[in-house]
């Protein structure tokens, strides 16, 4: 069946660091591929998507790349900043009116 | 326009008693989605709906639980004699199409069983 497997947290890093949180999926044909965010008791945002392969997502300077060779869409930010502490999904969905799936969420806190 | 509303946001039950957690959609969305999320798990899917009909109800338990989204009103999560395992954070999203993963989600509501 289809699944999103995501690096375990807690991360935690310094503020100006580098991010990287890992996804990766299994799934017959072409799903679009999603990041959502989650901020202390606050429900999911949509914070990018791919579409299709080699699609580079990208918002509030944060990318994924959808990668079908590896079937991976890891998250990424240069430099990030304490507003940035919260939790991260990966998800898919196959098609619409097929359910969404979600990864287990990757915590991440930064500290100044 | 006012986002998903969800209420209550936090709501205590006891063993046995019933819960009822409502969503009222975005204005012009007639697409909704219940999502469950266990402590240090990720959203499951549990039911979708369009006004007055259930599309997909494949991640709701079989007992105790029913959803519906009535032409006038919000939509209803209803979770009958609640037990300890139902504690959990529910989430409601709602869209204007079919497309479940841009849907625009709710703050939840926290369920304690006690």
């Amino acid at each position: 069946g289809n699944s999103v497997t995501q690096m375990e947290g807690p991360v935690t890093l310094s503020e100006e660091a580098f991010l990287t949180i890992n996804c990766t999926y299994t799934a017959t044909g072409y799903p679009s591929l999603f990041w959502y965010v989650q901020y202390p008791g606050e429900g999911l945002q949509l914070l990018l998507k791919a579409t299709k392969a080699d699609d580079k997502g990208s918002n509030k300077g944060f990318e994924a790349t959808y990668r079908k060779e590896t079937t991976s869409f890891h998250l990424e930010k240069g430099s990030v900043q304490v507003s940035d502490s919260a939790v991260y999904f990966c998800a898919l969905e196959k098609t619409s009116y097929d359910k969404v799936i979600f990864g287990p969420g990757t915590s991440l806190s930064v500290i100044p | 326009n006012a986002g998903v509303m969800q209420n209550p946001r936090h709501l205590v039950r006891r063993r046995g008693q019933e819960a009822r957690l409502r969503c009222s959609p975005m204005k012009g969305h007639s697409h909704v989605y219940w999502y469950r999320q266990l402590p240090e798990e990720g959203l499951k899917f549990m039911v979708y709906l369009q006004k007055e009909n259930i599309i997909d109800e494949s991640g709701m338990p079989k007992e105790r639980f029913s959803a519906e989204f009535p032409k006038e009103g919000p939509s209803i999560l209803r979770i009958q004699q609640v037990v300890r395992g139902d504690s959990a954070a529910y989430f409601c999203a709602s869209s204007p199409g079919d497309r479940g993963a841009e849907a625009f989600f709710g703050q939840g509501t926290r369920l304690t069983v006690v």
